[in-house]
């Protein structure tokens, strides 16, 4: 199975700051993998698709690059409604497989 | 507008057995490969599985851990996706969401969810 490890686990930041989430896979996934957002008590969203894509809808202050082993999700400027889960997910190959997430709060 | 709606969610006992329906709506269901996924409260997100479509012949693929013990199908004729979940250990306790061929780049789509509680 591919391994997901997103780095950091936690981050605090304040409105304004530019966050980079780092997504490492311990195979090649070529660009086979999503970025998701999650709210409490609600499913989880893509922002990302095709490692570097954006999805419909979603704002250009959001974005993805990397590709094989090493991804990341940068919010170039966070505004207060960003505060929330990020997970990525590899859909290369089977299991498909999710990192463990980070959690971005409020400073 | 694409929907996704689980149902059937609620407390069982371990080695009980639940089904979860998810109605589609909006979209042509025949056509998409559809996954569960699950959420253990306070954790992460969990693949749990997937069912191809009739094209590729609703061939399945499973997580290791549910393996053997859930059994996801189809019926294009109801827009509906099923997942049967038979011998529940405590740890498969999580809400439990469909969501439309995840990776896809035609856009994912997810249901609101449903918890499954296995508790004595």
């Amino acid at each position: 199975d591919i391994q997901m490890t997103q780095s950091p686990s936690s981050l605090s930041a304040s409105v304004g700051d530019r966050v980079t989430i780092a997504c490492r896979a311990s195979q090649g996934v070529r660009n086979d993998l999503g970025w998701y957002q999650q709210k409490p008590g609600k499913a989880p969203k893509r922002l990302i698709y095709a490692a570097s894509s954006l999805e419909s809808g979603v704002p250009s202050r959001f974005s993805g690059s990397g590709s094989g082993t090493e991804f990341t999700l940068t919010i170039s400027s966070l505004q207060p409604e960003d505060f929330a889960t990020y997970y990525c997910l590899q859909h290369y190959s089977y299991p498909f497989t999710f990192a463990q997430g980070t959690r971005l709060d409020i400073k | 507008e694409v929907q996704l709606v689980e149902s059937g969610g609620g407390l069982v006992q371990p080695g009980g057995s639940l089904r979860l329906p998810c109605a589609a709506s909006g979209f042509t269901f025949s056509d998409y490969y559809m996954d569960w996924v699950r959420q253990a409260p306070g954790k992460g997100l969990e693949w749990v599985g997937r069912i191809r479509n009739k094209a590729n012949t609703y061939t399945t693929e499973y997580a290791a851990s549910v393996k053997g013990r859930f059994t996801i199908s189809r019926d294009d004729s109801k827009n509906s996706l099923y997942l049967q979940m038979n011998s529940l250990k405590t740890e498969d306790t999580a809400v439990y969401y469909c969501a439309r061929d995840l990776g896809t780049r035609g856009g994912d789509y997810w249901g609101q969810g449903t918890l499954v509680t296995v508790s004595p």
